[in-house]
């Protein structure tokens, strides 16, 4: 099956610089490729995805991108903000996986002001 | 509009005794998951529905786990004589069809074994 890593665990940044956070999958059919924000005591809430057919895609501060042939995905903040300190993490979804997502173990962000 | 909600919002019991988690997915969503996570780690996917069926079940950890879903809307998680490794937050997130459409979570119930 579908095998995700993420990262870094943990990262700290000061208010204003930009974060990286970066993911791998195993499986080349993999072709959905989701972020999401936990913050503490909350459920994940999607903040961006992209799909196979797409190398990078911009919302804001957020930006993915995605590289196929190497089989890894990033997140990229910019600007951060305090209220930007959560835990996210990433997640693959491929074909003839019944839908289910495999999620990568998380990264702890921290801004600092 | 009104997301997904799941009741209860935190659950103590103790060992052995049975528990049903219960989750309303967002109203037209034909797809329904369970998730567990554990403290401090990521999702583990347990089961998905597609309307009142479950396709896939691999997640679910034994036997003493069970899920069901009825008109096409609300499910539960049912637990039964549960252990201590249970312990977990229980997410569960819908997504208006199958396969690479976005998935929205609800809240979570916080689940506490002594």
């Amino acid at each position: 099956g579908e095998n995700v890593e993420q990262h870094p665990s943990t990262l700290s940044v000061q208010e204003g610089d930009s974060a990286v956070i970066k993911c791998t999958y195993s499986d080349s059919a993999s072709n959905y490729f989701p972020w999401y924000k936990q913050e503490l005591g909350k459920g994940p809430q999607l903040i961006i995805d992209i799909r196979s057919n797409v190398g990078e895609k911009k919302d804001q501060r957020i930006a993915v991108t995605l590289n196929k042939t190497a089989k890894h995905f990033s997140l990229h903040i910019t600007e951060t903000q305090p209220e930007d300190s959560a835990v996210y993490f990433c997640a693959a979804i491929g074909t003839g996986t019944a839908s289910k997502l495999t999620f990568g173990t998380g990264t702890r962000l921290q801004v600092t002001l | 509009g009104a997301g997904v909600s799941q009741s209860p919002s935190n659950k103590v019991t103790e060992k052995g005794k049975d528990v049903e988690l219960r989750c309303d997915p967002i109203s037209g969503h034909t797809a329904l998951y369970w998730y567990r996570q554990r403290l401090g780690q990521g999702l583990e996917f347990l089961i998905y529905f597609q309307g009142n069926s479950a396709p896939d079940k691999s997640g679910l950890p034994s036997d003493r786990f069970s899920a069901e879903r009825t008109g096409e809307s609300v499910s539960t998680l049912t637990i039964q004589r549960t252990q201590q490794e249970d312990s977990a937050v229980y997410l569960c997130a819908s997504s208006f069809n199958p396969g690479q459409e976005t998935q929205y979570f609800g809240p979570g119930t916080r689940l506490l074994v002594l």
